[in-house]
């Protein structure tokens, strides 16, 4: 099993541009969320999904899209970058949203906004 | 008051020594409390989690959770380089809309 897998490792955005940062995962896991992780703050939850289909909102969900059309793949957008959306992304699974005490992080997106 | 407090660090110690990390929560209805380590530009690895009060050791690690005083512990004994990392403590509970509160993390240092 590859687990928990995100690409790019790294990104630079201009303001204004979009992209999306991919997550997927091979373990069947029900649940996928979004964190980001900055100095000082911790770990904030962004989005998160309890099954294919279904999603909703985090801590800090505003700037952020996401969609979850397969079981495997829990894609991040960015619609419109903004330097104070520079931060280190994780994406994480577990099997269940109502069982989250073994959740796997993949190794994280890099964002850098100028 | 954020639901998970992390003692600030960082945090240095000679190899050998016994490390002792801290938090603590706000919230009774937390039932799971893990531990994650995270080298430097990687993501967080579950270390191990305890589930209500109590103990759980594994190798040089022991988790310890006292949920009368709501205080979460890592105990690492025989500390090695290798352990040098970030430490993030995380607590959670059962049912739908269940989430995982994160501690700040404390940065772990341990001298050669």
């Amino acid at each position: 099993n590859a687990g928990v897998t995100q690409t790019p490792k790294f990104q630079v955005l201009k303001t204004g541009q979009s992209m999306t940062l991919q997550c997927a995962q091979d373990m069947n896991h029900e649940y996928m969320s979004w964190y980001r992780q900055d100095p000082g703050m911790g770990l904030r939850l962004i989005h998160y999904s309890v099954g294919a289909g279904i999603t909703d909102q985090g801590e800090v969900p505003n700037g952020y899209n996401v969609s979850r059309s397969t079981t495997e793949d829990f894609p991040l957008r960015l619609l419109s970058a903004a330097p104070s959306q520079t931060s280190v992304y994780f994406c994480a699974s577990s099997l269940s949203g109502r069982r989250q005490e073994t959740q796997y992080f993949g190794p994280g997106t890099r964002l850098l906004v100028l | 008051q954020k639901e998970v407090e992390q003692d600030p660090g960082p945090l240095s110690v000679p190899e050998g020594a016994i490390v002792s990390l801290n938090c603590t929560y706000s919230n009774s209805a937390f039932q799971y409390f893990m531990w994650y380590r995270q080298y430097s530009r990687k993501g967080p690895e579950l270390l191990m989690y305890t589930y209500s009060s109590g103990n759980k050791e594994d190798g040089r690690f022991t988790a310890q959770v006292d949920k009368s005083s709501k205080y979460i512990s890592l105990f690492i004994r025989d500390s090695q380089p290798s352990d040098s990392a970030t430490y993030l403590c995380a607590s959670t509970y059962t049912g739908a809309n269940s989430k995982l509160t994160f501690g700040k993390g404390i940065t772990l240092s341990v001298r050669p």
